[in-house]
């Protein structure tokens, strides 16, 4: 069983850009979370897909948005990049019921804002 | 207040020995979840045990025991005989709520470093 993918693995970008990051989940899986890692900040969730719907969302700024298609994959994307934004982007699969709903987490995608 | 707490940053323990890595939490909600996940420096964060808050027996994977003391609130990781692979930080995380969605407040963290 193929575990949660996420690409790109590593991407440089420049302040004022913009960047698309996705997220494969676990065959089966309906729910699709995407965390942000940083040094200073620690984990912090950003939102929640279950079913293309968000769920929940994360005390983050509006440049901040993503998605989930009918195939359960997701993408998140941050507009007018900012310093600050370099960080590892964390996205973890869940079927999304139950209450010990375990989440499996991909390898992260690391982003360096210059 | 922080919801997940980690007192220690880092730990240092001997291949083979046992550690206790600290976790408390704070919720009023009387359904949750509490979750240990290992991140090695690849940065993949790796589930590994799952107590919830109303599961009477404390949680065991393998070499790994959950130590949950509900009035204390704590939620301690026991890693038995480590092993040099053991070395990796590790988060103590928790979810509010059964119906509400998957969403995983997390600790600061501890270091783990296994000494050969």
């Amino acid at each position: 069983k193929a575990g949660v993918t996420q690409t790109p693995r590593y991407l440089i970008k420049t302040r004022g850009q913009q960047v698309t990051l996705s997220c494969s989940p676990i065959s089966g899986h309906r729910s699709v979370s995407w965390y942000q890692q940083t040094p200073g900040q620690g984990l912090q969730f950003l939102f929640e897909y279950f079913s293309e719907t968000q769920r929940n969302k994360g005390n983050f700024p509006g440049r901040f948005s993503g998605r989930q298609f009918s195939n359960s994959r997701s993408e998140m994307n941050v507009s007018t990049l900012e310093l600050g934004d370099s960080a590892l982007y964390l996205c973890a699969s869940s079927t999304g019921q139950g209450a010990s709903g375990e989440l499996f987490f991909g390898e992260g995608s690391r982003l360096t804002v210059l | 207040a922080q919801k997940i707490t980690q007192t220690q940053p880092g730990m240092f323990v001997q291949e083979k020995e046992a550690v206790t890595l600290d976790c408390t939490y704070d919720t009023s909600d009387p359904s949750y979840g509490l979750f240990w996940y290992k991140q090695p420096s690849s940065g993949e964060m790796i589930f590994l045990i799952y107590q919830g808050s109303y599961d009477q027996q404390n949680a065991t994977e393998g070499r790994y025991s959950l130590n949950f003391q509900k009035a204390r609130k704590s939620a301690n990781l026991v890693i038995s005989a480590s092993q040099l692979g053991d070395s990796a930080m590790y988060f103590c995380a928790m979810r509010e709520g059964v119906d509400s969605s998957y969403k995983l407040i997390f600790g600061s963290g501890t270091r783990l470093l296994v000494r050969p």
